[in-house]
């Protein structure tokens, strides 16, 4: 069974620092990658999606790093702003014949402060 | 478009009463997910469809719970009778392809619903 841990947890850090959010998984045989954002009250907006042949994507001041052998996602946010500031949670997903079923990580809360 | 539509925003019930959540997907999207996320196991897959027709149920987490998709711009999630333990926020989903995703073009990954925070007491 995939299991998905994000460290860490929580993240506080002024604006303007560049940071990055781990996402680490058990099981080496996915078919893609994806990390989403979770604002307070609201849904899953999707950030960036690596394919399993992929190693890393990259969208405005967002770069997602993918390394299969050794279960591990990286997003990497330059220069933050308090606009970032959201839960930001990784999702596996596997290949069942039919879909890509997703595994979700339990997401790291990021603060960035004035 | 309006984007994922749940509808209510919240619930409340008392235990042992009939729960019904809705969800209309984005026009022209064929796959529709059902989710559930709480603060001890995270956000986790119920039950998705395709064209209408489930695919996989193997989330749903027992008899007391149903899903349907009457139509391509409607589906519901039905737990009878509620329990307390059944509290989280309900997610729905929906994408243009199986896959979440389409290939070679940006708009990929699923589009989620604001979600329908359900309290059982």
């Amino acid at each position: 069974k995939q299991e998905v841990t994000q460290i860490p947890a929580a993240l506080s850090v002024p604006e303007g620092e560049n940071l990055v959010l781990n996402c680490s998984f058990t099981d080496s045989a996915i078919y893609n990658l994806q990390w989403f954002r979770q604002d307070p009250g609201k849904g899953l907006t999707s950030l960036l999606l690596i394919q399993s042949s992929q190693r890393e994507q990259t969208s405005g001041r967002l770069n997602a790093s993918l390394d299969k052998s050794s279960g591990r996602s990286t997003l990497y946010i330059a220069a933050s702003q308090p606009g970032d500031s959201a839960t930001y949670l990784c999702a596996v997903g596997r290949n069942t014949g039919t879909a890509s079923k997703l595994t979700f990580g339990t997401g790291t809360r990021l603060q960035v402060t004035l | 478009d309006a984007g994922v539509i749940q509808s209510p925003r919240h619930e409340v019930t008392e235990m042992g009463q009939e729960v019904t959540l809705r969800c209309k997907p984005i026009s022209g999207h064929n796959s529709l997910f059902w989710y559930r996320q709480t603060m001890m196991r995270g956000l986790e897959l119920l039950i998705y469809f395709n064209n209408n027709v489930p695919i996989d149920d193997s989330g749903m987490p027992e008899d007391r719970f149903s899903a349907k998709m009457p139509n391509a711009s409607f589906s519901t999630l039905k737990i009878q009778p509620s329990e307390p333990r059944d509290s989280a926020v309900y997610f729905c989903a929906s994408s243009s392809t199986l896959w979440g995703f389409v290939v070679g073009g940006r708009d990929y990954g699923y589009t989620f619903g604001s979600g329908t925070r359900l309290t059982v007491v």
